[in-house]
């Protein structure tokens, strides 16, 4: 089992809010990513970062900025939410010497009224 | 594009059936993988195979790669209703140290 944690898993809010999406693992892991998903959609890359005091934006546009000051944790913000931004996101994390393979969170999804 | 896209899109069948579904490519890989992600849940992964491995086995997984056609298939054997889910291939390129593509994913229904 993975251990990577994404909070809240559910969250529901108005219009113009400020929200962080939290991520961290426990496993070490250099390269962390988020992903955007709607439901039973593809994914798409929003950012990454592959150490601290890196990210770089994906390949899906995003108006959510992330930020890298530990190697545990990849914070997801949006400075004002809109309706628009009501999706599933995904956290991963993968180590840097490894062949790819991701671990994910169990996801945050977020409904913006 | 430079993910991987799967087929077909939804999947069927009864229990105790097999199930086959096929990821088609356009770039150079370095690496593709499978992963499995149940309703409203992460995803998990499943099988790597190598750009120069041609078939890999995991438990009642089978994935095989065809690098001239630029595509992979993964069958499950024996389903059961549990592996209902959705199931997504995902390239890791070889340009480089990049993320990996994830494809749109095809889902599959065990009917019990």
């Amino acid at each position: 089992e993975a251990d990577i944690y994404q909070t809240p898993r559910y969250l529901v809010i108005g219009t113009g809010k400020k929200i962080t999406l939290e991520c961290s693992q426990t496993m070490g892991h250099d390269k962390m990513y988020w992903y955007q998903q709607d439901p039973g959609m593809e994914l798409h890359l929003i950012h990454y970062s592959y150490g601290v005091n890196s990210t770089e934006k994906g390949d899906l546009s995003s108006e959510s900025t992330v930020s890298r000051i530990r190697t545990e944790h990849f914070p997801l913000t949006l400075e004002s939410a809109r309706p628009s931004h009501t999706s599933q996101y995904l956290c991963a994390s993968s180590a840097y010497q490894n062949t790819g393979e991701l671990f994910f969170g169990e996801g945050s999804r977020l409904t913006v009224l | 594009s430079q993910q991987g896209e799967e087929d077909p899109q939804a999947l069927s069948i009864q229990e105790g059936e097999n199930a086959t579904m096929n990821c088609s490519y356009k770039t150079s890989i370095n690496n593709l993988q499978w992963y499995r992600q149940n309703s409203g849940r992460g995803l998990v992964h499943l099988i790597l195979i190598r750009s120069n491995e041609r078939e890999k086995h995991s438990g009642r997984l089978r994935v095989t790669l065809d690098t001239s056609k630029k595509s992979s298939s993964l069958l499950i054997t024996a389903s059961r209703a549990a592996d209902t889910a959705s199931y997504f291939c995902a390239l890791t390129r070889n340009s480089g140290n990049t993320p990996l593509v994830f494809g749109k994913g095809t889902r599959l229904s065990v009917i019990a």
